[in-house]
């Protein structure tokens, strides 16, 4: 079983809907974080948490929310998709001080 | 700000060696990271090294890192069809959070 698990896997809606993407890991790291990747931008931090219902803004946050309700847990959030967050997102999780990243397989989003 | 920046494309004969290149702009980066994505997967760690180190070797994967100039380089001996994918490297910025800068990603093609 992966360790950091996202669903889903592919998702197409339209403008205007509200769309959660969930991630949850088996690694019992505290930090995780939610990025974004378009082609040849390499990978953008949305949101990032070090611990339960601890939120901290990436660089491009407009337009997204997250929850970590759960230390296993990390959803985002896209209120009112528009067509210009059609992306593949990442989910990671780290353990503490400089350990690598540990990434899930992507959910690649659509938006019409 | 902090940026990362590769070169976006790669193009090698199999049994050659591949070399991918990164410059950084933050001097008081800690880790610095090669990442591995191939189609439809998430990022898989390959190696990482620490700031006050020259090289460090693992396996086929030999890193050497120039602080002088911020260059980290990654060569891949013999490569193989298996190594083709998008390379990407990643700086830790700040020891206390574990945040990472991506760079665009270094697709590698490698012809029979």
């Amino acid at each position: 079983d992966a360790d950091v698990t996202q669903t889903p896997r592919n998702r197409i809606t339209k403008t205007g809907k509200r769309i959660m993407l969930e991630c949850s890991q088996t690694k019992g790291h505290d930090r995780m974080y939610w990025y974004r990747q378009d082609p040849g931008l390499g990978l953008r931090l949305i949101y990032y948490s070090f611990d339960v219902k601890d939120i901290n803004k990436g660089e491009i946050s407009d337009g997204y929310s997250v929850s970590r309700q759960a230390q296993a847990k990390f959803s985002l959030s896209l209120e009112s998709a528009i067509p210009n967050q059609t992306a593949l997102y990442f989910c990671a999780t780290q353990g503490a001080g400089n350990q690598p990243q540990h990434f899930g397989d992507g959910t690649r989003l659509s938006i019409l | 700000g902090e940026d990362v920046e590769q070169s976006l494309f790669l193009s090698v004969r199999e049994g050659d060696s591949s070399v991918i290149n990164c410059t950084y702009t933050d001097s008081s980066s800690t880790y610095l990271y090669w990442y591995k994505q191939e189609p439809g997967a998430g990022l898989q760690l390959l190696t990482y090294i620490f700031s006050n180190m020259d090289m460090k070797q693992d396996q086929r994967l030999t890193v050497l890192l120039n602080k002088k100039d911020k260059h980290l380089s990654l060569r891949i001996a013999d490569t193989q069809t298996g190594d083709s994918a998008i390379y990407f490297c990643a700086e830790s910025i700040e020891s206390n959070t574990g945040k990472l800068i991506f760079g665009q990603g270094t697709t590698l093609q490698v012809k029979p």
